[in-house]
């Protein structure tokens, strides 16, 4: 079974500054997804980046970065330039990659990300 | 981009009543919806796949005769807690996703359960 462990239960930073959540896996796949979710408050799930495990390149989003090390089962985020509004709940994911869309999300226990103004 | 409609979003009921929760895909077929249950501050657990047409598939330890899911068409998956209890009071999120490996599952509002 896959697991998806997130070491840091809250983090916080300065306003403007730069965080860095950590994220390990386990699995005995070779070709599988893997993601970051933002949960703010309202408990909305929003999907902040993503990437394909047979791809090299980490994957970036504006302000959103990956360190995505696949040998050692590792896949950090990196948030830049802090913003308040990034205050909220991380989760980083797992998908077994099959052909097609049809395997659930196996997540971490999540990361409360804490903006300081 | 692709949005997904759940409903409720809040509900309170009696324990001992059934609760009906619709998940709908607005722009796309969604083959696949997802349910997931989340306690305060924890993570999301998947409970089960549903795809289009055919019986879901529940994760262990989710009793399949306390949570029916149908999924008769393209657009809309539903979950019904039967004789809900207090311990299923919970929030309670749905995804969708296509047949195509590499597109996101699209998440729904979720929906917040209390049972008295």
């Amino acid at each position: 079974a896959q697991t998806v462990t997130q070491s840091q239960p809250e983090m916080s930073v300065q306003e403007a500054e730069t965080v860095t959540l950590s994220c390990t896996y386990d699995t005995s796949e070779s070709d599988y997804y893997l993601f970051w979710y933002k949960q703010p408050p309202s408990r909305q799930m929003i999907l902040v980046i993503r990437q394909e495990a047979y791809k090299q390149q980490n994957a970036t989003e504006n302000r959103f970065s990956v360190n995505f090390q696949k040998a050692a089962k590792s896949f950090s985020l990196k948030i830049s330039d802090s913003q308040l509004g990034d205050a909220a709940m991380y989760f980083c994911a797992y998908r077994i990659y099959q052909g097609g869309g049809a395997d659930g999300l196996t997540f971490g226990k999540g990361t409360h990300l804490i903006i300081q103004p | 981009g692709a949005v997904v409609s759940q409903h409720p979003s809040w509900v309170i009921c009696k324990s001992g009543t059934s609760v009906k929760i619709e998940c709908r895909s607005l722009d796309f077929q969604a083959t696949t919806m997802f349910w997931y249950r989340q306690f305060p501050k924890k993570s999301l657990m998947l409970m089960a796949t549903s795809n289009e047409g055919s019986k879901a598939t529940y994760e262990q330890g989710v009793e399949k005769d306390k949570f029916l899911i149908n999924h008769a068409s393209l657009t809309l998956s539903t979950l019904t807690v039967t004789s809900a209890h207090p311990e299923d009071s919970s929030f309670y999120i749905c995804s969708a996703s296509t047949r195509r490996a590499n597109q996101p599952q699209h998440f729904g509002d979720g929906t917040r359960l209390s049972i008295l």
